[in-house]
């Protein structure tokens, strides 16, 4: 079964307002991931946060952290056109010596107008 | 710096047919090698995953196969393509051993099984 689960599946907003996405997963994890997937492209990671961080800032991008909830929220700041994609969470459940899997979500589809 | 291809970006075949995808990245030694499956609004469905060559480790029964002939070059095979095996199929890596597993996804191929 999927570890992470995104919430909601699909977003419209329209374009200068926040965008909230959120993740939730199953069992322990060493780092969560988001991933942003443009139609029809691969996917490109955004940003990473490890299970001992809370909080984590990249431009507009705002990820948080809650491993007592074993959940993660996406923030979008002034959303733009350009941030239409699908944007999912991976989890990456290390357990011993070296890890080389992501357990992906199904996404969330975030549509910003003009 | 590090670049990942695949080829080819769209493919229809008919049903029984063979299939060979090729992925290689250039700008790193000894990478994790991953490809996953993504079905139309879906998440993504991890197939095989290599970390070394002629190492492979499969994630679910299929009628596919994976190789790794050389430490850049990961290839997706089929015998016989069924209906099913349609989807977009993405290749990826991530650094050995040490790092936090962020991957880097190819472009994508997408497979049409008439």
């Amino acid at each position: 079964s999927q570890q992470g689960e995104e919430d909601p599946q699909a977003l419209s907003i329209q374009e200068g307002e926040n965008a909230t996405m959120n993740c939730s997963y199953k069992t322990s994890i060493n780092n969560l991931q988001w991933y942003r997937q443009n139609s029809g492209r691969g996917l490109v990671h955004l940003i990473l946060i490890r299970s001992n961080e809370r909080e984590k800032h990249s431009g507009r991008l705002r990820v948080t952290l809650d491993t007592s909830k074993k959940s993660s929220s996406l923030l979008i700041t002034a959303s733009r056109a350009a941030d239409t994609a699908s944007y999912f969470c991976a989890t990456d459940a290390r357990s011993g010596a070296g890890s080389y899997q992501l357990t992906f979500g199904k996404g969330t589809k975030l549509s910003v107008i003009p | 710096s590090q670049t990942i291809h695949q080829w080819p970006a769209t493919l229809v075949q008919p049903v029984g047919s063979p299939l060979s995808l090729e992925c290689t990245v250039e700008g790193t030694s000894n990478p994790n090698l991953y490809w996953y499956r993504q079905a139309a609004g879906r998440g993504l469905q991890l197939l095989f995953y290599s970390v070394g060559i002629g190492q492979i480790s499969s994630e679910v029964p299929q009628n596919l196969s994976a190789s790794r002939p050389q430490d850049r070059q990961f290839i997706l095979s089929s015998k016989k393509l069924l209906l099913s095996d349609s989807g977009f199929y993405l290749c990826a890596w991530s650094a050995g051993q040490g790092g936090y597993n962020e991957q880097f996804f190819g472009p994508g191929t997408r497979l049409t099984v008439l």
